[in-house]
C-alpha cells in the first residue's frame, strides 16, 4: 500500500511570491489533515478534511493561506503572498477516519523563503 | 489549550545503553501516541496507548499510559544508530474540535 505521497519535496521561493503543494492521501482515507512543523517543534494542525468539507480550519491563516479537496482525494495547500516566516516543513497526514484513527504522515515540503 | 511537555529536549547516549523519556501534561489524554520522525521525513506511529496504566510494547520499545492521564513514558533498550531522531508525543484533545496536539519532541542522538 503506497504511504501518503507529497510534492515538491523542496521549494526555495521569494518573500511575496506564491507557493502551492500537493498531497494525496493513502487510499480509501477520508480525512485528511495539514500541518505546519516550526523548526525544533512538533507538528501544528492547520486544516483538517472529511471528504471534501473542511471541518476545521481554525488554524488556518485565511488572509495568506487557502486549501481544496475539490474530489475528496488529493489535497493543494496555498500561500500567497509568502513570508518570510512561513519558512517551514508542510506535512500531509491522512487517516481512514477521524476519532481514533491512525493519522499516517507524508515526508513533508520543506519551503525557505527568502 | 491542552499542551504536552517533553523531556528530556535531546540527549547523546552511548550505543547499547537503555533510553528514557517523557511527556507531561496539565490536563488529561484519553489516548497517548508516541511517534518517530527521521530527518526529511514525517512522523511515524510507534506505539498508541488507549488505557490509563497500560503498558505496550514494540520491539526494543516500551511505552505506559501513566496513571493519572497526564503522563506517558517511552522507553528505548539497547539503542542503535538507527534510533537517532526526534520523538514526539502526541494525543488527541479531549475538548472542543477533535485534533492532535503534539509535544516539543526529544532529540535522540546515538554515539557508536
Amino acid at each position: 500500500e503506497a504511504g501518503v505521497v507529497q510534492s515538491p519535496r523542496y521549494k526555495i521561493i521569494e518573500k511575496k511570491q506564491p507557493v502551492a503543494f500537493w498531497c494525496n492521501p493513502i487510499s480509501g482515507h477520508n480525512t485528511l489533515y495539514w500541518y505546519l512543523q516550526n523548526l525544533g517543534q512538533g507538528p501544528e494542525l492547520l486544516i483538517r478534511y472529511e471528504n471534501e468539507e473542511a471541518v476545521d480550519d481554525s488554524q488556518l491563516p485565511k488572509d495568506r493561506f487557502s486549501a481544496e479537496r475539490l474530489k475528496g482525494v488529493d489535497s493543494t495547500l496555498k500561500i500567497q503572498p509568502a513570508e518570510l516566516g512561513d519558512s517551514a516543513v508542510y506535512l500531509c497526514a491522512s487517516s481512514r477516519g477521524t476519532s481514533g484513527d491512525t493519522q499516517y504522515f507524508g515526508p513533508g515540503t520543506r519551503l525557505t523563503v527568502l | 489549550g491542552q499542551q504536552l511537555n517533553q523531556s528530556p529536549q535531546s540527549m547523546f547516549i552511548q550505543e547499547g545503553e537503555d533510553v528514557s523519556m517523557n511527556c507531561t501534561s496539565s490536563s488529561i489524554f484519553n489516548t497517548w501516541l508516541w511517534y518517530k520522525q527521521d530527518p526529511g521525513e514525517g512522523p511515524v506511529l510507534l506505539i498508541a496507548l488507549y488505557k490509563a496504566g497500560e503498558l505496550t510494547s514494540n520491539g526494543r520499545l516500551t511505552a505506559q499510559f501513566g496513571i493519572t492521564r497526564k503522563d506517558s513514558f517511552l522507553n528505548i533498550s539497547a539503542s542503535i544508530p538507527s534510533d537517532v531522531g526526534i520523538y514526539f508525543c502526541a494525543g488527541p484533545t479531549t475538548s472542543g474540535t477533535y485534533k492532535y496536539i503534539f509535544g516539543t519532541g526529544t532529540r535522540l542522538k546515538v554515539l557508536a
